[in-house]
């Protein structure tokens, strides 16, 4: 079955950190991999995404590369903002069935300090 | 409405008990899905509907758990004979068509005492 494993948080920076998120997934297809972001009180918000291999998904500042020799999509960015706190999920999705169902990470949470 | 709206927030039962949650996606979407989100984990897939029919309840974790969707617009998701272990945030979720991008509501949380 579809699995995605991912570093676990808190991950905590301080503003203009470099940031790093390791995910790796297992999937039976050639899945659609996934960034989502989740701030404090809202719904899960879709940050990046890439459908396949050597793309790159970038968005906000964010940015994550489709790896399939390493089944990896790790999330990387620059120079982090106290506002970049929140909780990122790594998914992905297996279209096979013509429509897709989220197989997701157990979240990794990052925390800001100015 | 401007998003995908999950009502009531938060709802707290009493073990045994029956709740109904219910979720309105964005109008003229005909994808929907409910996942659940237990503390510390990651969202897990319940079941999909297209239009009115549940395409995909391979999610559900027992007979227990029933989804409806009867005019392709709001669902409800209803727990029977709840227990403590169904205790957690349920997710609604909305696509234009199967396999677009999906908008997530912010969920309800759910307490079984």
């Amino acid at each position: 079955g579809n699995s995605v494993t991912q570093m676990e948080g808190p991950v905590t920076l301080s503003e203009e950190a470099f940031l790093t998120i390791n995910c790796t997934y297992t999937a039976t297809g050639y899945p659609s991999l996934f960034w989502y972001v989740q701030y404090p009180g809202e719904g899960l918000q879709l940050l990046l995404k890439a459908t396949k291999a050597d793309d790159k998904g970038s968005n906000k500042g964010f940015e994550a590369t489709y790896r399939k020799e390493t089944t990896s999509f790790h999330l990387e960015k620059g120079s982090v903002q106290v506002s970049d706190s929140a909780v990122y999920f790594c998914a992905l999705s297996d279209m096979a069935s013509g429509y897709s169902t989220l197989t997701f990470g157990k979240g990794t949470m990052l925390l800001v300090s100015p | 409405g401007a998003g995908v709206s999950q009502t009531p927030s938060n709802k707290v039962t009493e073990k045994g008990k029956y709740v109904e949650l219910r979720c309105d996606p964005i109008s003229g979407h005909t994808a929907l899905y409910w996942y659940r989100q237990s503390l510390g984990q990651g969202p897990e897939f319940l079941i999909y509907f297209q239009g009115t029919g549940a395409a995909d309840d391979s999610g559900l974790p027992n007979d227990r758990f029933f989804a409806v969707r009867p005019e392709g617009s709001v669902s409800t998701l209803k727990i029977q004979r709840t227990e403590r272990g169904d205790s957690a945030v349920y997710l609604c979720a909305s696509s234009g068509r199967a396999g677009e991008k999906l908008f997530f509501g912010s969920g309800t949380q759910l307490s079984v005492l």
